[in-house]
């Protein structure tokens, strides 16, 4: 079975300044996809970046961008020039491809931004 | 564009009554809409696939006769959580994924979720 880890609970950030968040998982499955999901305060989760696993090129969305090391299992998500609109619950999301595939989360990280 | 719509978005009942949470898909098709729980400071947890027009996939340990899941369109999915106790008072947040193609790629577009109280 596919599993996700995040292993930092909380992070904080100053305003302005950059965080990286680690997310590892396992699969034995060479076809994939891997996302980051951002949960505010009211609670609406928020697609923030996807990751095609056959793709080596890592995926970039204005301020957000991410380290994926296909070997390592391993993709983490950068969040440049942080503002305070980025403080919430972030979590990483793996989904294997087929139409009977879902998202497997997991237990995210809350990220505090400070002035 | 991508727009997921729950109604309604916070719910009291009484113990032993029935609640309908309905999901919409307002601006896809959506071959497939999913059901989520969430506990507070938890992460999500899936309770059901539904597929438009078959019977839901239920998750192990989620009751199929309580949890009771119809997806009678393309864009509409609801859940109806039967008998309801305190015990299933929770944040409930449906998802729907567009029908498969070059321009999605298997993420899952979220409704706001329905804040549902069991008194």
């Amino acid at each position: 079975a596919q599993t996700v880890t995040q292993s930092q609970p909380e992070m904080s950030v100053q305003e302005a300044e950059t965080v990286t968040l680690s997310c590892t998982y396992d699969t034995s499955e060479s076809d994939y996809y891997l996302f980051w999901y951002k949960q505010p305060p009211s609670r609406q989760m928020i697609l923030v970046i996807r990751q095609e696993a056959y793709k080596q090129q890592n995926a970039t969305e204005n301020r957000f961008s991410v380290n994926f090391q296909k070997a390592a299992k391993s993709f983490s998500l950068k969040i440049s020039d942080s503002q305070l609109g980025d403080a919430a619950m972030y979590f990483c999301a793996y989904s294997y491809t087929g139409t009977a595939s879902k998202l497997t989360f997991g237990t995210g990280t809350r990220l505090q931004v400070t002035l | 564009g991508a727009v997921v719509s729950q109604h309604p978005s916070w719910v009291i009942c009484k113990s032993g009554t029935s609640v309908k949470i309905e999901c919409r898909s307002l601006d896809f098709q959506a071959t497939t809409m999913f059901w989520y729980r969430q506990f507070p400071k938890q992460s999500l947890m899936l309770m059901a696939t539904s597929n438009e027009g078959s019977k839901a996939t239920y998750e192990q340990g989620v009751e199929k006769d309580k949890f009771l899941i119809n997806h009678a369109s393309l864009t509409l999915s609801t859940l109806t959580v039967t008998s309801a106790h305190p015990e299933d008072s929770s944040f409930y947040i449906c998802s729907a994924r567009p029908r498969l193609s070059s321009a999605y790629s298997y993420e899952q577009y979220f409704g706001p979720g329905t804040r549902l109280t069991v008194t």
